[in-house]
């Protein structure tokens, strides 16, 4: 399997609703990314976990709540979103953290703050 | 810093014709070069990589070479097709420490028939 699927593929959520969007490999990669798109933009590096520990965040602010559950789960919680944070979030892994190895990335969460 | 420039887009071509997208880096560092296609409504997909000076990548027709000597990683296919139409994105990473692809603004490639 060398797949990364990420759920739900589109989300339309208020700016007081609560919503998570999460990512799965199983390739037995020990990395995972989450990246945001917006229109016509390449992708932003938000968050790196790294064997289950997060090891960047981008200065994100903490509306997003990324966890690692396990060394296949990557979840990226939402809280109190503002209508610009509309974007494609992208999950990506790769097999360490460390140069070198090459990011496989999910199609994506079309997400929609309203 | 790092950075990736690519050409400015839309590049468009009818089919069968050959293709270049230009695509050259700054790096403090010795890096890693990539080449992802973003097909509509979808994700980054991986077409080629190279990991040193004058390694060649290549995938489905398309090619680029890792050019030290001018910083750039020039992506080629000798004839497209309609279903090559997408965004194509340059990316580097710094070949010490943790993982940080650099991505390019991106160029998106229309084919006609």
């Amino acid at each position: 399997d060398t797949e990364v699927t990420q759920t739900p593929k589109h989300l339309v959520m208020g700016m007081t609703n609560k919503k998570s969007l999460k990512c799965e490999q199983h390739m037995g990669h020990r990395a995972m990314y989450w990246y945001k798109q917006k229109a016509k933009k390449p992708p932003e590096l938000m968050f790196v976990y790294s064997y289950e520990k997060l090891s960047i965040n981008e200065s994100v602010p903490s509306r997003f709540s990324p966890e690692c559950p396990n060394s296949s789960l990557l979840n990226l919680h939402l809280h109190a979103l503002q209508p610009e944070d509309s974007a494609l979030y992208l999950c990506a892994s790769s097999q360490g953290p460390l140069a070198g190895n090459e990011q496989f990335f999910g199609p994506g969460t079309r997400l929609t703050v309203l | 810093g790092n950075s990736v420039t690519q050409m400015e887009g839309p590049v468009t071509l009818s089919e069968e014709a050959f293709l270049t997208i230009n695509c050259t880096y700054t790096a403090t560092g010795y890096p890693s070069l990539f080449w992802y296609v973003q097909y509509p409504g979808e994700g980054l997909q991986l077409l080629l990589k190279a990991t040193k000076a004058d390694d060649k990548g290549s995938n489905k027709g398309f090619e680029a070479t890792y050019r030290k000597e001018t910083t750039s990683f020039h992506l080629e296919k000798g004839s497209v097709q309609v279903s090559d139409s997408a965004v194509y994105f340059c990316a580097l990473i710094l070949n010490t420490g943790f993982q940080k692809l650099v991505f390019g603004t991106g160029t998106r490639l229309l084919v006609s028939p």
